[in-house]
């Protein structure tokens, strides 16, 4: 089982737009599967950000969107805040009937 | 509205078996068409699946932990467990229950968590 691949961590000014992206394989991503998203802050449990790749869970705003591409996916978010400090996680499904997570990414604002 | 909320030793010993319990709240555990998650995080590392029991009976786990790994749900208690064998310093974590929805076209949807319980693996 693969890890998805994420950057270790990107920054963006306040009212910036920033993209996080989610690479994985012909396995995962790539065969179909969709991509859920998951904000999380220091010690606390990971938040659903966004799932089948780009809905938005109630009370979620819409500056979060997330696409895909090929075996790839990304986390846009626009008019960046402060409270958007935090870590994020991209995760997927794969072949061998895993979920599987990215390696994380953490955002400075 | 449904919580979740994990209990069990913060301390196991190398070797020991790492038993875990996740109790549900503001619903019956077997009332939904749901699947319980286990997800566990090392300090200052990401998120790692572990495992789900589906509302079928049917398990399906993480490859590198599969022949170390139970899963189990208990409806009497409202209580789902997880139980891992023969732990080493490596399983020192963040463990965190969570719950998706297995109706509806994507996988593993994890919209609920509980607040997580770590768990160190030291002699």
């Amino acid at each position: 089982q693969s890890v998805l691949t994420q950057p270790p961590s990107v920054s963006g000014a306040p009212g910036q737009r920033v993209t996080i992206s989610c690479s994985g394989t012909s396995s995962d991503i790539g065969a179909g599967y969709d991509v859920h998203w998951y904000q999380q802050f220091p010690g606390t449990a990971p938040k659903l950000l966004i799932f089948g790749t780009y809905k938005r869970p109630s009370g979620v705003p819409n500056r979060f969107s997330g696409s895909k591409s090929g075996a790839s996916a990304s986390l846009v978010i626009t008019g960046l805040q402060a409270e958007d400090e935090a870590d994020y996680y991209c995760q997927s499904y794969d072949n061998d009937l895993s979920a599987l997570f990215g390696g994380g990414t953490k955002l400075t604002v | 509205q449904l919580q979740l909320q994990e209990s069990g030793p913060g301390l196991v010993k190398p070797s020991e078996t790492l038993s875990l319990t996740c109790t549900v709240s503001g619903g019956s555990i077997s009332n939904y068409p749901y699947a319980w998650d286990w997800v566990r995080q090392p300090p200052g590392k990401g998120l790692e699946w572990i495992g789900s029991f589906y509302y079928t009976g049917t398990t399906y786990s993480n490859p590198s932990l599969k022949s170390r790994l139970t899963i189990s749900m208990d409806s009497s208690k409202n209580t789902f467990s997880l139980n891992l064998s023969s732990v080493t310093a490596a399983d020192t974590a963040l463990y965190f229950c969570a719950k998706h929805d297995t109706r509806g076209s994507s996988y593993v949807v994890l919209d609920l968590w509980g607040q997580g319980t770590l768990v160190t693996v030291s002699s």
